[in-house]
């Protein structure tokens, strides 16, 4: 399996910030990584898809960027919604493989 | 508009079997070019997923659980099912089934649609 990893575990911020999670792969997933975002008590919801591709209705804030095996989520200005967890995940081979999340909490 | 719902037992004896369904509402599951998929998560810990299924009834499965795992479809009904074996307390999870549209690559773009997730418990 690939291995998905995250830095930082928990990122600490304060609204209108720019932030970077990072998210590793084992091996190189080309661009096959996908973002999300979880609230508490609810499914994660698909931000980013290829890498860089912005789901519809996602707000332009948030964009993706790399390829191989170095992912980057930024957030260019964080609002006061945006204090939850991200996860990455590959998708280059099954099975697919989530990040361990990323929790951005307010400083 | 699609959504996802999953049913299913909230409580399971472990060794037992734990079977959950995914109701597909809003539209057919059998349109469009999907897969159809499960993924479970732990109380406080992160994401795994179990398997998925195409609506030709195709499935591939997570290696880890794949001995213990069966996931299904009935076109009739609009719903996919998942089933695992043998379960322990180490099942214990919030079960989500998820939708990959794979209509402009094979490898999708990721999970664009979830349920709300159910927890399934395994305790005597």
């Amino acid at each position: 399996d690939i291995q998905m990893t995250q830095s930082p575990s928990t990122l600490s911020a304060s609204v209108g910030d720019r932030v970077t999670i990072t998210c590793r792969a084992s091996q190189s997933i080309s661009s096959w990584l996908a973002w999300y975002q979880q609230k508490p008590g609810k499914a994660p919801k698909l931000l980013i898809y290829k890498a860089s591709s912005l789901e519809s209705g996602v707000p332009s804030r948030f964009s993706g960027s790399g390829s191989g095996t170095e992912f980057t989520l930024t957030i260019s200005s964080l609002q006061p919604d945006d204090f939850v967890t991200y996860y990455c995940q590959q998708y280059n081979s099954y099975p697919w493989t989530f990040g361990q999340g990323t929790k951005v909490e307010i400083k | 508009q699609v959504q996802l719902q999953e049913s299913g037992p909230g409580l399971v004896k472990p060794s037992q079997t734990l079977s959950l369904t995914c109701t597909v509402s809003g539209g057919s599951i059998s349109s469009g070019s999907y897969y159809w998929s499960w993924i479970r998560q732990p109380a406080g810990k992160g994401l795994e997923c179990i398997g998925r299924i195409y609506t030709s009834g195709t499935t591939n499965y997570n290696p880890s659980l794949t001995s213990r795992v069966t996931i299904s479809v009935d076109t009739s009904k609009n719903q996919f099912s998942l089933k695992m074996s043998s379960v322990t307390a180490a099942d214990t999870a919030v079960y989500y089934c998820a939708r990959t549209d794979y209509g402009n690559n094979p490898r999708g773009s990721g999970f664009d649609l979830w349920g709300q997730g159910t927890l399934v418990t395994v305790s005597s």
